[in-house]
């Protein structure tokens, strides 16, 4: 099992281009998420998916989209970016809720430059 | 909104000895989850611990240790026995319990440093 993965580890941006991030997990978990991370804070959740085809705000959605098209992939879509969104992107996904295992499983972090 | 408060930005320890790690939270429900997740520099998030509001008894795993006191929202982890592993952000995270409410509300952080 990889675990989560995220695409890529690394990306510097100009003001107002377009990116996508890529998060895949292979353990068939239906919640996945987005979080960033800025110095001096903790993560703050952007948006998250509650299964495959749904998608629901967080804490910071504004400046981003996300998809979820097969239940896999959660893709995090930036139309165009700012300086203020340069920071660490974690993604996470977490199994079924109902059952004992409900821990997020974190990815390794993509770090966005935006300049 | 719930709030997650880390009130000691850095702590130092000697190798060795143990340290305790503060968090305070704000919340209106009394259902949810707690967790203590660590930061090494590699940035990947590990969780420590994790603790279940409806549980009295204080979660353990090995050296970490959690002091939650529900009634004063307060959730600290104590690390027994520093090793010089143990060195990294340590961050404390909320959950409610309500279907849909999903995601982690994260304190700021406490850097630990461990001193050989």
């Amino acid at each position: 099992n990889a675990g989560v993965t995220q695409t890529p580890k690394f990306r510097v941006l100009k003001t107002g281009q377009s990116m996508t991030l890529l998060c895949a997990q292979d353990m068939n978990h239906e919640y996945m998420y987005w979080y960033r991370q800025d110095p001096g804070m903790g993560l703050r959740l952007i948006h998250y998916s509650v299964g495959e085809g749904t998608t629901a705000k967080g804490e910071v959605p504004d400046g981003y989209n996300v998809s979820r098209l097969k239940k896999q992939n959660f893709l995090l879509g930036l139309e165009s970016a700012a300086p203020s969104q340069t920071s660490v992107y974690f993604c996470a996904s977490r199994i079924l809720p109902g059952t004992e295992i409900y821990e997020q499983y974190f990815g390794p972090g993509t770090r966005l430059t935006v300049t | 909104a719930q709030t997650v408060t880390q009130s000691q930005p850095e702590m130092s320890v000697q190798e060795a000895e143990t340290v305790t790690l503060s968090c305070t939270y704000d919340t209106s429900e009394s259902d949810y989850y707690l967790f203590w997740y660590k930061q090494p520099p590699s940035r990947q998030m590990i969780l420590v611990i994790r603790q279940e509001a409806y549980k009295q008894q204080n979660a353990t795993e090995n050296r970490f240790s959690v002091n939650f006191q529900k009634v004063a929202k307060s959730f600290s982890l104590k690390i027994s026995d520093s090793q010089l592993g143990d060195a990294a952000m340590y961050f404390c995270a909320y959950r409610s319990a309500k279907r849909g409410a999903d995601g982690l509300t994260f304190g700021k952080g406490t850097h630990l440093i461990i001193q050989p």
